[in-house]
């Protein structure tokens, strides 16, 4: 069965740090997609990125970094010199072949970026 | 205005009570999930339907019913409303597998706060 961990329930950093949330992920499918949401304090789920198992390379977008490593089924995400407007809480999710292609999601990280 | 748009935003009622959340899209999508969410659980699901025929069990289904009126619409029952179904619950759709590339990507609503005392 797919599985998605998250362990890290909550960080919290001053404003400027790098941080890291981590996301170790399991499936028995070669085919599968990973995303990360986040969800501000307003309640809303906003999508961040979409990656497919076939693309390791790592990928970029202003402060947002992703890391997929295949061989340790893991897929981190890093914001660097992080602002206040980065607290919210993250999710890490998997959607592969089984279970009707339905998105698994992690628990989330609770990322507070004090100022 | 949203494409996936959830009614009530806040919702509190009593133990016993029927409620009903009401979730309409307008992205043409055919597939439609109800989600819960609940603090370090993550999101679990609920109900998915993959066009209006069509109504699917998810995780964690008991104590709770679905309607597929149309495909733009797709309404989460609690029949009697109990505690421990206090949450945020989402609404969400997502294109078909024709598509190409298919992701699975959800698109979600802003959510739906359920108190039940």
């Amino acid at each position: 069965a797919q599985k998605v961990t998250q362990a890290q329930t909550e960080i919290s950093v001053v404003e400027k740090e790098d941080v890291t949330l981590d996301c170790v992920y399991e499936t028995r499918d070669t085919t599968y997609y990973l995303f990360w949401y986040k969800q501000p304090p307003s309640g809303e789920l906003v999508f961040l990125i979409r990656r497919n198992s076939f693309d390791e390379q790592n990928e970029i977008s202003g402060r947002y970094s992703w890391n997929f490593q295949k061989s340790t089924s893991s897929f981190n995400f890093t914001i660097t010199a992080s602002q206040v407007v980065d607290s919210a809480v993250y999710f890490c999710a998997l959607r592969d072949n089984n279970a009707g292609n339905m998105l698994t999601f992690g628990g989330g990280t609770r990322l507070m970026v004090k100022p | 205005d949203a494409d996936v748009t959830q009614t009530p935003r806040n919702r509190i009622t009593k133990t016993g009570k029927r409620i009903m959340l009401e979730c309409s899209q307008t992205k043409g999508h055919d597939r439609m999930y109800w989600y819960r969410q609940d603090p370090g659980l993550g999101l679990r699901l609920i109900y998915y339907s993959f066009d209006v025929k069509d109504i699917n069990k998810g995780e964690i289904s008991d104590g709770y019913s679905v309607s597929r009126q149309a495909q733009a619409k797709f309404s989460l029952s609690l029949e009697s409303a109990i505690p421990n179904q206090t949450a945020l619950y989402f609404c969400a759709t997502s294109d078909p597998p024709g598509l190409t590339p298919f992701t699975g990507e959800l698109f979600f609503g802003e959510g739906s706060r359920l108190t039940v005392l």
